[in-house]
């Protein structure tokens, strides 16, 4: 089973929708938990981290589950300007960043 | 807003040869890390680094790779002897406490 892991997509989504990802991770002891987005031939670039209590940063509101072990993030009101490709990443203790492959959003006008 | 950059863009190299990848990372921060991301794949964490040693690396990161911080502000990747599969982009980040991580535009190594 691979470390984490999350639907690849592509998610082709109107303008104004809502969407939603899911992330899945297989390591119980994972501490901390992160959504990237990462536009083509790009840096990753920090989205959002992930509490246990979940949190909202605008349009954007990420969950984590840790007994069923996933973490989701949901994008209200979608722009053309969310098209990009969106990373979970979980860390656990004081190690690297672990990703999964990515799920690929299309916002279409 | 403190960045964390990388030179160079773009590297372009022939097989065997030796490259030195460059990253100042934000002037604050105390863990650095490398990662790599081959074309249509996901990132790959090779090494992490901490009061001047490595404090954690992947299988990737073999003995043709090494890092360093040669002064106060770089943090360098050297591969040794390049080959093919090592064409990638490489990603440095940073992280004031080892939690959030932030990442500079990459370097894409190109071994020809």
């Amino acid at each position: 089973r691979k470390e984490v892991e999350q639907d690849p997509g592509p998610f082709n989504v109107p303008e104004g929708a809502t969407v939603a990802f899911n992330c899945t991770y297989s390591n119980s002891a994972s501490q901390s938990f992160f959504w990237y987005r990462q536009d083509c031939r790009k840096e990753p670039k920090l989205l959002m981290s992930v509490y246990s209590s979940g949190n909202e940063d605008g349009r954007f509101t990420a969950q984590l589950n840790r007994a069923s072990q996933y973490i989701s993030l949901l994008i209200r009101d979608s722009k053309l300007s969310d098209s990009a490709t969106y990373l979970c990443a979980v860390k656990v203790g004081r190690r690297a960043l672990t990703f999964g492959s990515g799920t690929r959003l299309q916002v279409q006008p | 807003e403190p960045e964390v950059t990388q030179t160079p863009s773009h590297q372009v190299t022939q097989m065997g040869q030796e490259v030195i990848l460059r990253c100042v990372p934000i002037s604050n921060h105390l863990y650095f890390y490398w990662y790599r991301q081959i074309l249509g794949q996901k990132v790959e964490f090779l090494v992490s680094f901490y009061n001047n040693e490595i404090s954690e690396k992947s299988e990737i990161f073999d003995d043709q790779f090494s890092v360093e911080r040669p002064d106060g502000s770089n943090f360098t990747l050297k591969i040794r002897s390049t080959k093919l599969e090592d064409s990638a982009m490489y990603f440095c980040a940073s992280t004031p406490d080892r939690d959030t991580q932030y990442f500079g535009p990459g370097t894409r190594l190109t071994v020809l």
